[in-house]
């Protein structure tokens, strides 16, 4: 059974572009999280996705957002970028309906300069 | 809100000792509690859920209780190995359906052969 899919693994963009993250959950997940991580911050929540439609936020500015496709794979996008969006994002997918087991792919590291 | 807590930040101890992890949060009304494993650079491996019902769970040489009344957790760590040094996480989850995380702080262990 395959894990969760987080392409690309890594990514250089220069302040003011925008970017696109890619997550393919576990097969059968509905659920799909998005968090930043940071030396500084640690592990912040930014958005959850369940059945296509956005079911919580985080504390992140509107240039942070999200989808989810019929199939549940999920994309993030960043615009504008910022030097200070520099982290990991991680994906998590989760059966959801309560089961909240969360599986965490291998994140993408993206570098803002 | 909720905070979650995690003493020691880092922590060194000999190869075959056993140990114990702790992590503590603020609010005690938690759905479950979910304990990772991230090696460096790698996103999380998912190690034990706790439902909020459960007093703890055990898989291989870790054991996970859940104290809710006094919001805290504890992973025992039996026999550590080399390949036991991680950062190892905690995070709550604070209600039924909603998948969002709170993650502590996380603990940095080393296992020295």
């Amino acid at each position: 059974k395959a894990g969760v899919t987080q392409t690309p693994r890594y990514l250089i963009k220069t302040r003011g572009q925008q970017v696109t993250l890619s997550c393919s959950p576990i097969s059968g997940h509905r659920s799909v999280s998005w968090y930043q991580q940071t030396p500084g911050q640690g592990l912040q929540f930014l958005f959850e996705y369940f059945s296509e439609t956005q079911r919580n936020k985080g504390n992140f500015p509107g240039r942070f957002s999200g989808r989810q496709f019929s199939n549940s794979r999920s994309e993030m996008n960043v615009s504008t970028l910022e030097l200070g969006d520099s982290a990991l994002y991680l994906c998590a997918s989760s059966l959801g309906g309560g089961i909240t087991e969360a599986f965490f792919g291998q994140g993408t590291r993206l570098t803002v300069v | 809100k909720q905070e979650v807590t995690q003493i020691p930040a880092a922590l060194s101890v000999p190869e075959g000792e056993n140990l114990v992890l702790n992590c503590s949060f603020t609010d005690s009304a938690i759905y479950n509690l979910q304990w990772f494993r991230q090696d460096p650079g790698k996103g999380l491996t998912s190690l034990l859920l706790i439902q909020s019902s459960q007093r703890e769970q055990t898989s291989g040489r870790l054991n996970a209780s859940l104290d809710k009344s006094s919001g805290r957790s504890t992973l025992y760590i039996a026999a550590s190995q080399p390949g036991d040094s991680a950062t190892y996480l905690c995070a709550v989850c604070l209600n039924f359906g909603n998948e969002k995380l709170t993650f502590g702080t996380g603990t940095r262990l080393t296992i020295i052969p």
